[in-house]
């Protein structure tokens, strides 16, 4: 099956940019998927990218695939203390069941 | 549009007791999920359903059943609970490709 790995913590200064990476093995995955928790609440889907893209871009966001390495990256412009939270890539099928890593857990520092 | 609905949010049980664990979606979604969360191993799936009257297991399975008799409803229900299924479980439904939907979570301690 498929193994998601990302670094556990990162610490960023408030109006810096933040990158959060992340590697899987199975690239059969057609969506790969940012997720955001903050305490004590359920899961917030940040953004997704098909696997046929390199790219996408969500105002603050944006989202590099690079399928020759199976690596995953999302990158925050402008980081908000409010962005503090944990972080989750995961991968998966069009309605199908999703691999989740282990989560990186993201400080904002004012 | 309430969205993933899930109680209760905090539960204690004691080893071997039996509960269930409700999830509702108002979103007309095929296909819903458990998953719980423990510290440092992010989520892993229990149990699955593409569709009223089908489910499947997931990754971690052993201890819990789940029933999918309406598209809405996607009840977990732990047999006899042990301490080893403390943990914050999410229930999530989707459609096509646009993610889950996930619900706020019920945090379960078992003493």
């Amino acid at each position: 099956g498929e193994d998601v790995e990302q670094s556990l913590f990162l610490s960023v200064r408030e109006g810096d940019s933040s990158v959060i990476n992340c590697t899987y093995t199975d690239s059969s995955s057609t969506y790969l998927y940012w997720y955001k928790q903050e305490p004590g609440a359920g899961l917030q889907l940040l953004t997704y990218i098909f696997s046929n893209m390199d790219m996408k871009q969500d105002q603050r966001l944006t989202v590099l695939l690079n399928k020759k390495d199976k690596h995953l990256s999302l990158r925050i412009a402008d980081t908000q203390t409010g962005d503090s939270a944990i972080y989750f890539c995961a991968g998966g099928n069009a309605g199908n069941m999703l691999t989740f890593g282990g989560g990186t857990r993201l400080m904002v520092k004012p | 549009n309430a969205g993933v609905t899930q109680t209760p949010k905090f539960q204690v049980l004691k080893t071997g007791q039996s509960m269930t664990l409700q999830c509702a979606q108002d979103m007309n979604h095929e296909y819903m999920s458990w998953y719980r969360q423990d510290p440092g191993m992010g989520l892993r799936l229990i149990h699955y359903s593409v569709g009223a009257g089908i489910t499947d297991q997931g990754e971690v399975p052993n201890g819990y059943n789940v029933s999918r008799s309406t598209t809405e409803d996607f009840p977990l229900r732990l047999l006899s609970a042990a301490p080893s299924q403390t943990s914050v479980y999410f229930c999530a439904s989707s459609k096509t490709e646009y993610g889950y939907t996930f619900g706020s979570g019920t945090r379960l301690t078992v003493v």
